[in-house]
């Protein structure tokens, strides 16, 4: 199984400021990678697919990148609703596994 | 509009058996993979299998073989999660979501686009 390491736990950032959140796996999957959002008492939603390329209806704030094991997601200016928890999610190798998510927290 | 709703929360108590579903709407049921992915209390996403409508293929994570049963009626697109034997450590939220597919640069990327509320299973003496 491929384990998904996300970095940091938790990140305090101050709206309007530049968040960056990692994603490493624990062997290559090429760009089969997914970022997802979870705010509290909602479901996930889907931010990023394929590594890089934003769902239909997010913002242009968010952008992802990286292949093979090493991924990142960026928020360029953070704004209010994007404090939240956020998943990256392998599907190159069954079973899919997320990461254990990042906290973005207001600083 | 494409939508998953999603049954009402459960209290149930340990031992006994439990069939939640997931109700499409809005797309071709038949023609979208549904998984099922577990949120224990304070805790993140675990994926616990995935099924495709149309002929029922079915795949569990590792984890979950044997401990639960997923399954759907295409007849009424909806979808299940079910437990034979329920324990206290399967309290938590149980949300099923739309596996997609998009085509781009010559090769498929795989997501779930849409999500269902999901539902409470709560598991107590």
């Amino acid at each position: 199984e491929i384990v998904m390491t996300q970095s940091p736990g938790t990140l305090s950032v101050s709206p309007g400021e530049r968040a960056t959140l990692s994603c490493r796996a624990s062997q290559s999957i090429s760009s089969k990678l997914d970022w997802y959002q979870q705010k509290p008492g909602q479901a996930p939603r889907l931010l990023i697919y394929g590594a890089s390329t934003r769902a239909t209806g997010i913002p242009g704030r968010f952008s992802g990148s990286g292949s093979g094991t090493e991924f990142t997601l960026t928020i360029s200016s953070l704004q209010s609703e994007d404090f939240a928890v956020y998943y990256c999610q392998q599907y190159d190798n069954w079973p899919w596994t997320f990461g254990q998510g990042t906290k973005v927290e207001i600083k | 509009e494409v939508q998953l709703v999603q049954s009402g929360a459960e209290v149930k108590k340990p031992g006994e058996s439990l069939k939640i579903s997931c109700k499409a709407s809005g797309y071709i049921f038949t023609n979208s993979w549904i998984a099922w992915v577990r949120q224990m209390p304070g805790k993140g996403l675990e994926w616990m299998g995935i099924i495709y409508p149309d002929d029922s293929d079915t795949r569990y994570s590792p984890s979950f073989q044997g401990q639960v049963t997923i399954s759907a009626d295409k007849s009424i697109n909806t979808a299940y999660l079910q437990w034979s034997t329920l324990k206290a450590s399967d309290t938590a939220i149980y949300y099923c979501a739309k596996w997609s597919a998009a085509y781009s640069s010559g090769w498929y990327s795989y997501f779930l686009d849409v999500w269902g509320k999901g539902t409470t299973v709560t598991v107590s003496s």
